[in-house]
């Protein structure tokens, strides 16, 4: 069974800051994908950025990049310029692309933003 | 596009009460997913459905939880009888496994469930 861990249950750091959050993951599986979510306190899951583990290239959407390691199981967030926004949980994911395709969850990182 | 739409968004109840939660997932996607949400165990997977057929109930606690979805378009979630363990929030997220936002769910607001 696949398994997601984020090792950092809570972060804070100032405005304008740079932030990594980590994540690692178990499966067996060769090709899936990879999310990161953002549950603000209004509690809806967003998708902040996704990666196919088929492609080596990190992905990026403005701010947010990836650093994903696939011999490591290592799929860590970079938020640059971090806004007060960006307060929220993260939570890293795994979808397999074969058999069950169910999204399995960490248990989340707690990101607060200080002005 | 509206978007994932779930009701209610809030409920409170009593123990031993019969809960309904319901589900709208958006249009086009053909699998739609059932998670809970509680401090202690975090986003748990309840059921999942592909072109209206369950596929993995696993996750269901319990012969106390069922789920249903009678077509495309509709999606229920039930707890009888309901017990104070019950209280969390319980998403459901749809997903188009086709084209450029395969593998993506796209979740609704949640429902908030309080069983007293």
């Amino acid at each position: 069974a696949q398994t997601v861990t984020q090792s950092q249950p809570e972060m804070s750091v100032q405005e304008a800051e740079t932030v990594t959050l980590s994540c690692t993951y178990d499966t067996s599986e060769n090709n899936y994908y990879l999310f990161w979510y953002k549950q603000p306190p209004s509690r809806q899951m967003i998708l902040v950025i996704r990666q196919e583990a088929y492609k080596q290239q990190n992905a990026t959407e403005n701010r947010f990049s990836v650093n994903f390691q696939k011999a490591a199981k290592s799929f860590s967030l970079k938020i640059s310029d971090s806004q007060l926004g960006d307060t929220a949980m993260y939570f890293c994911a795994f979808m397999g692309i074969q058999g069950a395709q169910k999204l399995v969850f960490g248990q989340g990182t707690r990101l607060t933003i200080n002005p | 596009d509206a978007g994932v739409i779930q009701s209610p968004r809030h409920e409170v109840t009593e123990m031993g009460q019969e809960v309904t939660l319901r589900c709208k997932p958006i249009s086009g996607h053909n699998s739609l997913f059932w998670y809970r949400q509680t401090m202690m165990r975090g986003l748990e997977l309840l059921i999942y459905f592909n072109n209206n057929v369950p596929i993995d109930d696993s996750g269901m606690p319990e012969d106390r939880f069922s789920a249903k979805m009678p077509n495309a378009s509709f999606s229920t979630l039930k707890i009888q009888p309901s017990e104070p363990r019950d209280s969390a929030v319980y998403f459901c997220a749809s997903n188009p496994r086709a084209g450029g936002s395969a593998g993506e769910l796209f979740f609704g607001e949640g429902s908030r469930l309080t069983v007293l």
